[in-house]
């Protein structure tokens, strides 16, 4: 299994433009995680969905952000207008159902972005 | 909301030696997370538990419900162990949401 995808691995773009970072989860996970790194917050869980469907997005910052999953093998988040305080690492994670306590989470490599 | 606390925030040792990270929260969890975040960046899941001890190659990992304290363990520690330690705390069954640790930065000198 090539495990998480996500993409691209940097980002770098100017104040105002339109981001948007991807992930393809591990095939048959069932929740699918996007998590945002910094120095000062650490991570923190934006928003995620279970079964494609979005569960909780309580953490999303903003309207600027917003994510969608069309398909259980495919996920975006999307960041309109970007800011200079939206630069980050940005981790997709995805894990099979909740029922199994031997389920841990698998990360992709990030998406490291920069906005000038 | 939950507050997680590690302890150390830096730790630095010598190859061998054992180690111990310790984490702390405030409220009741569903499950604890240990996670490894590599020089790299990468996060790899080491450890998902949500009472007593488990146990993989030279990692241990153990949890007291009743103290809310989780440990990480490290036997005859190596220079490829030196990454960031990362406990997260889930709340409540049936809510994926984790509140993470600040982490702890390991480096094992040879």
């Amino acid at each position: 299994d090539a495990g998480v995808i996500q993409s691209p691995r940097h980002e770098v773009t100017e104040m105002g433009q339109e981001v948007t970072l991807r992930c393809k989860p591990i095939s048959g996970h069932d929740y699918l995680f996007w998590y945002r790194q910094t120095m000062m917050r650490g991570l923190e869980l934006l928003i995620y969905f279970n079964n494609n469907v979005p569960i909780d997005d309580s953490g999303m910052p903003e309207d600027r952000f917003s994510a969608k999953m069309p398909n259980a093998s495919f996920s975006t988040l999307k960041i309109q207008p970007s800011e200079p305080r939206d630069s980050a690492v940005y981790f997709c994670a995805s894990r099979e159902d909740r029922s199994s306590y031997n389920s841990p989470l698998h990360f992709g490599n990030g998406t490291r972005l920069t906005v000038t | 909301k939950n507050e997680v606390e590690q302890s150390p925030q830096n730790l630095t040792a010598q190859e061998g030696e054992f180690i111990t990270i310790n984490c702390s929260y405030s409220v009741g969890i569903s499950a604890l997370h240990w996670l490894q975040q590599h020089p790299g960046g990468g996060i790899v899941s080491l450890f998902m538990l949500s009472s007593g001890k488990k146990k993989h190659g030279r990692l241990i990992a153990t949890i007291n419900i009743q103290e809310k304290h989780s440990s990480l363990h490290i036997t005859a520690s190596h220079p490829r162990d030196s990454a960031v330690y990362i406990c997260a705390a889930g709340e409540r069954f049936g809510n994926e949401k984790l509140t993470f640790g600040t982490g702890t930065r390991l480096t094992i000198i040879p």
